[in-house]
């Protein structure tokens, strides 16, 4: 079975910091890795997400994700962090056997303080 | 519609109660799953339909849950008997189905938040 781990639990950063929030998955086979973002109040929304090609991936909102297979991670970056990246974030997870259904991790809180 | 939505938003449940929860996917769209969101963590897959069809239930906790999509397009997720483990948000989301499923993007509703107390 599939599995995420985000050692991150809640960050604090202040505006104009550099982020990188950690995710790491443990399967055998071929993965699919998304990142999601919940804003408070909204619901669940795609960030970006990797299936082949090109390892650095980037999404909405300037952020980026790096595919590194050796170490089975899929890190979350943003080189300068607003007030309004104030969020729950998720790394997720599909394989590649017809199987959709999404595993998450656990979430990391992050905090912007202006 | 413009995007998933679910009702009610909020559900509060006595221990025993059945209870109902709605989920309106986008239209069009062939994939709908469910998961189940506890405090401070990420969702858990329950169970997923294509069109019709329930293909896959196996995150169900048990035989009091139940979910159905008759006519492929709205569904509901029935918890009979609610216990306190029950309380939740529980989240829909519907993808559209093209090419390699499993990269499909999700697209998620804004949750029905059940306290069974």
């Amino acid at each position: 079975a599939q599995s995420v781990s985000q050692h991150n639990h809640h960050v604090i950063l202040s505006e104009a910091a550099s982020l990188e929030l950690g995710c790491n998955y443990s399967y055998g086979g071929t993965v699919n890795l998304f990142w999601y973002v919940q804003y408070p109040g909204q619901h669940l929304q795609l960030l970006l997400k990797y299936f082949s090609g090109d390892p650095l991936v980037k999404g909405i909102k300037g952020f980026e994700a790096e595919f590194i297979k050796s170490k089975f991670s899929f890190n979350l970056r943003k080189p300068s962090v607003q007030w309004s990246d104030t969020a729950e974030y998720f790394c997720a997870v599909t394989s590649n056997f017809g199987n959709e259904k999404l595993t998450f991790g656990t979430g990391t809180r992050l905090t912007i303080i202006p | 519609g413009a995007g998933v939505s679910q009702s009610p938003r909020y559900k509060v449940a006595k221990r025993g109660q059945d209870v109902a929860l709605r989920c309106d996917p986008i239209s069009g769209h062939v994939s709908l799953f469910w998961y189940q969101q506890a405090l401070g963590q990420g969702p858990e897959f329950l169970t997923y339909f294509q069109n019709e069809a329930q293909l896959d239930k196996s995150g169900l906790p048990s035989d009091r849950f139940f979910a159905e999509r008759p006519e492929g397009s709205v569904s509901t997720l029935k918890i009979q008997r609610t216990q306190q483990e029950d309380s939740a948000v529980y989240l829909c989301a519907s993808s559209q189905r093209q090419g390699a499923s499993s990269t499909d993007t999700q697209y998620f509703g804004p949750g029905t938040r059940l306290t069974v107390l």
